[in-house]
């Protein structure tokens, strides 16, 4: 099984500063299968990136994802009040089909 | 747009059999599979397993042998079981549209959750 881990555990910042958020892999996943998803209190999760880099509909330009191999990264380039939420990571492939990372919540100062 | 409902028993006695269903609202339903996920505060987000429209299955390896999904009642609705369930089952569960692309699956859609206690 591929375990994810993702750090930090909690990020505050203020609004507009850059939020980089890291994913890391136990073995090596193809970047076309690492997906982001974005949790809002009481809500369920949204997803946000797919493929590793590519934004899902609907979702601000200035959310953005990168990586390879085992590291991958999500970056929200200015921090809005409406960005507070847990992020999770999601690898498909193996065996669970599905992982998902323990989370990062990111909070306005 | 597709809409995911949810609904089923809120509250499941020790050892007895969790049981939910999903309806899939203005989308194809034979397009995608289906999955259920559950989020509990110990666990975080767990992958329980999908199905199709002609009823094929994935599980997760770790519940298999307590899980099964169905399709129905009705064409446009799934079903979860869950039996012999424990305090470690109590989460909330989801149910959401699985979408293939280049031959990886994300979850694009979600339902509104269910929020299930095992007491």
């Amino acid at each position: 099984e591929i375990v994810l881990t993702q750090s930090p555990g909690t990020l505050s910042l203020s609004p507009g500063e850059r939020a980089t958020l890291s994913c890391r892999a136990s073995e090596s996943v193809y970047s076309s299968y690492l997906a982001w998803y974005q949790q809002k209190p009481g809500q369920a999760p949204r997803l946000i990136i797919y493929g590793a880099s590519t934004r899902a509909t609907g979702i601000a330009d200035r959310f953005s994802g990168s990586g390879s191999g085992t590291d991958f990264t999500l970056t929200i380039s200015r921090l809005e009040p409406e960005d507070v939420a847990v992020y999770y990571c999601q690898q498909y492939g193996n065996s669970p089909l599905f992982t998902f990372g323990p989370g990062t919540k990111v909070d306005i100062k | 747009q597709v809409q995911l409902q949810q609904w089923g028993a809120g509250l499941v006695k020790p050892s007895e059999t969790l049981s939910l269903t999903c309806g899939v609202f203005g989308d194809s339903f034979s397009d995608y599979y289906w999955s259920w996920i559950r989020q509990s505060p110990g666990k975080g987000l767990e992958w329980i397993g999908e199905i199709n429209h002609s009823g094929k299955t994935n599980y997760n390896p770790s519940l298999m042998s307590r899980v099964t999904l169905s399709v129905g009642p009705s064409r446009n609705h799934i079903s979860l079981m869950l039996k012999s369930v424990t305090a470690a089952d109590t989460a909330m569960y989801y149910c959401a549209r699985t979408k293939y692309y280049n031959a990886a699956g994300i979850f694009d859609s979600w339902g509104q959750g269910t929020l299930v206690t095992v007491s």
